[in-house]
């Protein structure tokens, strides 16, 4: 079975500085994974995903992810936060091994900008 | 485009009460499905359809019945509410149409906030 383990729930950064949003997977299959970002009050919007292709792989509004197999990672980094960045975001994994086309979502990492 | 739409936004209910959650979407996506949010748990598949016609169950599925006989509607129904079913749900489409796992991106609508009493 597959599952997604977000390492944080909480991360607070200063305005300016990077973002490392930690998303640990597991999969019997060769896994899709997907960076989803929900603004307060909002429905989920998709960032970035990765299928197989490029391990590193660029998304919206400046953000990317690398896949690493070995460490079965796919962290969301950011080289400098905005404070439009301020959200919850969600890892998630797509895979084959459930018989359910279907998505397995971690619990969601908060972020805060402070100013 | 509208995209993905649900109604209501807000509703307030009584333990035993049932009531109909509505999603369309004006993508022709073929597959919908329903969430649920919960503080600190993600977001919880209910049911699912990869098109009109066919449904099946997802991770938390008792207590939902759904039905498919479009392919732009997917309503959610709550035949007799309990306070567990206080969440927020999430109706959300793709086009994707490869194998078993999905591999395209999921449209959310905004949701629905729901409190049973």
């Amino acid at each position: 079975a597959q599952s997604v383990t977000q390492l944080d729930s909480h991360v607070s950064v200063s305005e300016g500085t990077p973002v490392l949003l930690r998303c640990n997977y597991s999969s019997s299959y060769s896994p899709s994974l997907f960076w989803y970002v929900q603004h307060p009050n909002k429905g989920l919007q998709l960032l970035l995903k990765y299928t197989s292709a490029a391990t590193l792989v660029k998304g919206i509004n400046g953000f990317e992810a690398e896949f690493k197999k070995s460490e079965t990672s796919f962290h969301l980094t950011k080289p400098s936060a905005h404070m439009s960045d301020a959200a919850e975001y969600f890892c998630v994994v797509s895979a084959s091994d459930t018989g359910r086309r279907a998505l397995t979502f971690g619990s969601g990492t908060r972020l805060q900008v402070q100013p | 485009n509208a995209g993905v739409t649900q109604t209501p936004k807000f509703q307030v209910l009584k333990t035993g009460q049932s009531m109909t959650l509505q999603c369309a979407q004006d993508m022709n996506h073929e597959y919908m499905s329903w969430y649920r949010q919960d503080p600190g748990m993600g977001l919880r598949l209910i049911h699912y359809s990869v098109g009109a016609g066919i449904t099946d169950q997802g991770e938390v599925p008792n207590g939902y019945n759904v039905s498919r006989s479009t392919t732009e509607d997917f309503p959610l129904r709550l035949l007799s509410a309990a306070p567990s079913q206080t969440s927020v749900y999430f109706c959300a489409s793709s086009y994707d149409r490869s194998g078993q796992a999905i591999t395209g991106e999921l449209f959310f609508g905004e949701g629905s906030r729901l409190t049973v009493l």
